[in-house]
């Protein structure tokens, strides 16, 4: 199955460490990209490469893969770190591309 | 600098057509895939389509093959998503966006978007 599967929601508190996970089994062959979306906006893409950020994007942010689940992790939430984080692979045939379904990150 | 521009979308009927462009500056479109990513309101995003100008097969979520293609014009750097026989349920902003060169998935710029609302 080319299905990812993402908490709809999670909240860390200012300052703290908040992981959001992104699950599916093509993730055990092909790693996943992260994108950050806030209300009204279009996404940014955060991470890439299981663990590469682009230029701009705060260290902070960070990647990782486990089986079948990749992780963003945020170290020290900023407030503006609060929007939609979408992770996104490909499927088996490499024709095309899955996104979870979404989080949704409140920073308290 | 890398930058995407959408237009052409808005109000259409059940069964109508229309064409969202998707204007490409800093970059060769020729040398990279592109993608479309829909976004129905208050939902979230769902993989369109990947075209690459270059001649590679262009590929099609299930929800929309036969229905929606896309072309280009290179000289203009400027993709095209032609959709037809639109349903209420095609209603989404439509973003394009660039496939990274180290992996095609990797969507490392995305346009705007364009607000395409499919109502009678």
């Amino acid at each position: 199955s080319s299905e990812l599967t993402q908490d709809p929601a999670v909240s860390v508190a200012l300052g703290q460490t908040v992981r959001i996970i992104c699950q599916g089994d093509i993730l055990r062959s092909y790693y996943a990209s992260w994108y950050q979306q806030k209300p009204g906006q279009a996404p940014v893409l955060v991470i890439y490469a299981e663990n590469n950020r682009p230029s701009g994007i705060p260290d902070r942010f960070s990647g990782s893969r486990s089986g079948n689940t990749a992780s963003l992790t945020i170290t020290g939430a900023q407030a503006e770190d609060e929007a939609d984080y979408y992770c996104n692979s490909r499927d088996s045939s490499g024709d095309h591309v899955v996104f979870g379904g979404g989080t949704k990150l409140t920073v308290l | 600098e890398v930058q995407l521009v959408e237009s052409g979308g808005g109000l259409v009927q059940p069964g109508g057509s229309l064409r969202v462009s998707c204007a490409a500056s800093g970059f060769t479109l020729s040398n990279y895939w592109i993608h479309w990513v829909r976004q129905a309101p208050g939902k979230g995003l769902v993989w369109v389509s990947r075209f690459h100008s270059g001649g590679s097969p262009t590929t099609y979520a299930d929800s929309v093959k036969g229905r929606f293609t896309i072309s280009s014009d290179n000289a203009k750097n400027t993709v095209f998503l032609h959709m037809d026989s639109l349903r209420a349920e095609d209603t989404a902003v439509y973003f394009c966006a660039r496939g990274a060169q180290t992996a095609t998935y990797y969507l490392d710029y995305w346009g705007q978007g364009s607000l395409v609302t499919v109502s009678s």
